[in-house]
């Protein structure tokens, strides 16, 4: 079945650094991918998506690419803020699994120092 | 406008004792999910309603368990008796058809479930 693995948290950053955060995944065929992000006592909300191989997904400063040769969606962003301290999920949805069913990874606790 | 609405917020509640999870979806949408999110296992789907017929239930973990959704703007989430193991935060999410594979889904804020 389907599945998504991203990197261990906590990750600990100072403001203006560089983030990466990585993520992989199984699935036949050709997937969605999305990253969640997570505020404190906050719900879920969709920083981006892509759907197809070699789509560029960005929101806010943050970009991930859809490869598909490596199975891999990275979430970047160039210089992070203490307001993007949050939990990062990344999912992926279809390619071979149900189109509605997303399939989430355990989540990376990004916190970001003044 | 209003995004998915959950209550209550926070509930404690002692084992063997009947709980009830409420969720009202954004107006519009047609299709509802219930999740839930527990450090060890992460974020699970434990049923999903399009047109308020329940779909897949198959993330649902026991007979304990049940949901309804009786109308277009109001889903509950049961847990009946409930156990300290079903302490967690519960989800809910909708989105406009669930058919298409990448329909965002609009996540409320959540329940955290305490059980002792």
């Amino acid at each position: 079945g389907n599945s998504v693995t991203q990197m261990e948290g906590p990750v600990t950053l100072s403001e203006e650094a560089f983030l990466t955060i990585n993520c992989t995944y199984t699935a036949t065929g050709y997937p969605s991918l999305f990253w969640y992000v997570q505020y404190p006592g906050e719900g879920l909300q969709l920083l981006l998506k892509a759907t197809k191989a070699d789509d560029k997904g960005s929101n806010k400063g943050f970009e991930a690419t859809y490869r598909k040769e490596t199975t891999s969606f990275h979430l970047e962003k160039g210089s992070v803020q203490v307001s993007d301290s949050a939990v990062y999920f990344c999912a992926l949805s279809g390619g071979g699994g149900s189109n509605y069913k997303l399939t989430f990874g355990k989540g990376t606790l990004l916190t970001v120092n003044p | 406008d209003a995004g998915v609405i959950q209550s209550p917020r926070h509930e404690v509640t002692e084992m063997g004792q009947e709980v009830t999870l409420r969720c009202k979806p954004i107006s519009g949408h047609n299709s509802l999910f219930w999740y839930r999110q527990t450090m060890m296992r992460g974020l699970e789907l434990l049923i999903y309603f399009n047109n308020n017929v329940p779909i897949d239930d198959s993330g649902m973990p026991e007979d304990r368990f049940s949901a309804k959704m009786p109308n277009a703007s109001f889903s509950t989430l049961k847990i009946q008796p409930s156990e300290p193991r079903d302490s967690a935060v519960y989800f809910c999410a909708s989105s406009l058809s669930g058919e298409s594979s990448y329909n965002e889904q609009f996540f409320g804020p959540g329940t955290r479930l305490t059980v002792l």
